[in-house]
């Protein structure tokens, strides 16, 4: 099946710094991926959806100036957490779908100190 | 809004058992259900994809049943291991190519 690679796995980070994380598709080209957050215990929950060459679509109530997304090519999309706080601690998990089966990258767990 | 629920959130079971596990979701019109497993701190592995033409799929020892009209999914897998311990996370699609809504997930654990 399709690969989705997701880097990095994990990352800790102090208060006020930036962390970027880099989602691929390795084997085919993702015109859409997908940022999903999922706290513990909770569901996945969608953040913004990326689309290749135009601005990210941001779900109600995540700030798009703090989660920034690119997605340059057709087969990289990258979400940086700009002045993480440590409530932006949780587990990041980006997604893509070919004929309409949806693969997901290993996820990024965050911690902020 | 669509809303997807699970339950149970949590299952134990000695190895051998078959067992379901129950997703059921508000809106009807959906464009297909997804069912997942996901290991502690790991990604998300794809088990079953059901498209909403469908009312079943099988794979192995798993086969996830869809009954669009009740807002409802299945996934019954049968003879359980110690290694099919992990969360089961249901997910639907309201649309070709949008974004998955998910359950909270089972927590499934099976004793040797």
């Amino acid at each position: 099946g399709a690969v989705v690679s997701q880097h990095p796995s994990w990352v800790i980070c102090k208060s006020g710094t930036s962390v970027k994380i880099e989602c691929r598709s390795l084997d085919f080209q993702a015109t859409t991926m997908f940022w999903y957050r999922q706290f513990p215990k909770q569901s996945l929950m969608l953040m913004a959806t990326s689309n290749e060459g135009s601005k990210a679509t941001y779900e109600q109530g995540v700030e798009k100036d703090k989660f920034l997304i690119n997605h340059a090519s057709l087969t990289l999309s990258t979400l940086t957490v700009t002045s993480a706080h440590p409530e932006d601690s949780s587990f990041y998990i980006c997604s893509a779908q070919v004929t309409g089966l949806a693969f997901f990258g290993q996820g990024t767990r965050l911690t902020v100190v | 809004k669509q809303e997807v629920t699970q339950i149970p959130a949590a299952l134990s079971v000695p190895e051998g058992e078959n067992l379901v596990l129950n997703c059921s979701f508000t809106d009807s019109a959906i464009y297909n259900l997804q069912w997942f497993r996901q290991d502690p701190g790991k990604g998300l592995t794809s088990l079953l994809l059901i498209q909403s033409s469908q009312r079943e799929q099988t794979s192995g020892r798993l086969n996830a049943s869809l009954d669009k009209s009740s807002g409802r999914s299945t996934l019954y897998i049968a003879a359980s291991q110690p290694g099919d311990s992990a969360t089961y996370l249901c997910a639907v699609g309201n649309q070709a190519g949008t974004a998955l809504i998910f359950g909270k997930g089972t927590t499934l654990s099976v004793s040797s």
